[in-house]
């Protein structure tokens, strides 16, 4: 299967700094990607749709002044969580699109943010 | 995308074989079933995926009933490892779409 990166795996930070995490599929061209999160003992929920070379779709509720997304090349989409406070604390997981593999999704590892 | 229904745990003894179910009643023409698995803080892994026949894989069987509104998930031969929340998904395969989680099962192997 193709292979999806996150980076980092877990980063901790100050209330008010900004975070970035990077997503790469390493094997693949990815035209669309998924930032997803997750809190404990809860199930995944999707954050917004990071489209190559256009703006990031967002679903209902999601802050994209706070979320920031961009996917600048086939193969990177990073999500910048903007002014982190500690309610932002999640996992957060990226997922890409492999269209060799009849449009599978495939997940990274996960980001755990934890904002002090 | 189409809702589903799963129960919220399970066990199943190692070395048998697990079988999970998924309703999925409201399932379009064009959607497919899904399962995914989530290990502990890890991203989800893809298992396998179907449309109306049945399928198989290295990693489990999916068999759909022929009106389409449910499907199980049989892991043949469970292990320890196999200790996961899995999830079921209804997803149309046209235009890039997205995978909507539900609350899933979580499945514990006991030795």
């Amino acid at each position: 299967g193709a292979v999806v990166s996150q980076h980092p795996s877990w980063v901790i930070c100050k209330s008010g700094t900004s975070v970035k995490i990077e997503c790469r599929s390493l094997d693949f061209q990815a035209t669309t990607m998924f930032w997803y999160r997750q809190f404990p003992k809860q199930s995944l929920m999707l954050m917004a749709t990071s489209n190559e070379g256009s703006k990031a779709t967002y679903e209902q509720g999601v802050e994209k002044d706070k979320f920031l997304i961009n996917h600048a090349s086939l193969t990177l989409s990073t999500l910048t969580v903007t002014s982190a406070h500690p309610e932002d604390s999640s996992f957060y997981i990226c997922s890409a699109i492999d269209s060799r593999f009849g449009e599978k999704l495939f997940f990274g590892s996960g980001t755990q943010l934890s904002v002090l | 995308d189409a809702k589903t229904t799963q129960p919220p745990s399970m066990d199943c003894a190692e070395g048998r074989a697990a079988n999970l179910p998924c309703n999925h009643s409201t399932i379009s023409g064009n959607e497919y079933v899904y399962w995914y698995r989530q290990i502990h803080s890890q991203g989800p892994q893809y298992i396998i995926h179907g449309l109306k026949n049945n399928e198989t894989n290295e990693m489990a069987s999916l068999i759909i009933t022929e009106d389409r509104k449910s499907s199980t998930l049989i892991l043949p031969h469970a292990t320890l490892r196999d200790t996961a929340v899995y999830y079921c998904i209804v997803r149309a395969l046209q235009g890039a779409q997205k995978l909507v989680f539900g609350q899933g099962t979580r499945l514990t192997i006991n030795p």
